[in-house]
């Protein structure tokens, strides 16, 4: 059975550094998918954070691009984020899912657990 | 930059069938996918490509398009399908509409 596990710090100071990992199991990282990172802050809607393909070449959201970096290690099956120059406003839980994606269709076919991750001194 | 809309809220009766709409330009012409999102838990894609359905996804959840909107409709509504749903899209980035809070009434 295809999962995905978020897994990383619950807090995190501002102005530091947000690093989340995600392990993917029931399957190989090295597929025709995307994997992506999303958010949802408290009681909000979903945010796209930007996605990798095991390639390593990513896209990221533009509104994020300049704090993140999302990398692959193939070896572990995993792909990690980091979110840097954090703030309270960077609260959210955060979703780690598999893209499939054929050029025009674009979709989030399986999702983990997410985790929440709090900003705060 | 891209944007799609959908209702705050949509209430239904048991039973009855329940039409959730999400709203952006030629929308109607993009392969959007909807996402059930019930409250603790992670988003469940329940249509991909407008109008197809996952593997264990029940028949009673369908995705049609028209021009600038696109409907999900859930016929014969369970109390069960309470929930967020979330239209998105793909326009040079990924699109989330803001989500439509289902209520069984």
């Amino acid at each position: 059975q295809f999962h995905l596990q978020e897994s990383g710090p619950g807090l995190v100071k501002p102005s530091e550094t947000l690093s989340l990992s995600c392990a993917v199991s029931g399957g190989s990282i090295s597929t025709t998918n995307w994997w992506s990172w999303l958010r949802q802050s408290p009681g909000k809607g979903l945010e796209w954070v930007g996605d990798i393909y095991h390639s390593g070449s990513t896209i990221y959201n533009p509104s994020l691009k300049s704090r993140v970096t999302i990398s692959v290690d193939k070896s572990k099956n995993h792909f990690s984020l980091n979110l840097n120059s954090v703030t309270a406003a960077d609260t959210a839980i955060y979703y780690c899912a598999r893209v499939t994606w054929s050029g025009i269709s674009y979709y989030f076919d399986f999702w983990g657990q997410g985790t929440l991750v709090t900003v705060s001194s | 930059s891209y944007e799609v809309s959908q209702p705050p809220s949509v209430s239904v009766s048991p039973g009855q069938t329940a039409t959730i709409t999400c709203s952006g330009e030629k929308l109607g012409e993009k392969y959007t996918s909807w996402y059930q999102q019930k409250p603790g838990q992670s988003p469940v894609l329940v249509i991909y490509q407008k109008n197809k359905r996952p593997s264990g996804i029940p028949e009673r959840f369908s995705g049609s398009y028209s021009g600038n909107i696109v409907t999900l409709t859930i016929s014969g509504t369970q109390a069960t399908d309470e929930g967020a749903y979330y239209c998105q899209t793909w326009d040079t980035t990924v699109v989330f509409g803001g989500g439509t809070k289902l209520t069984v009434l």
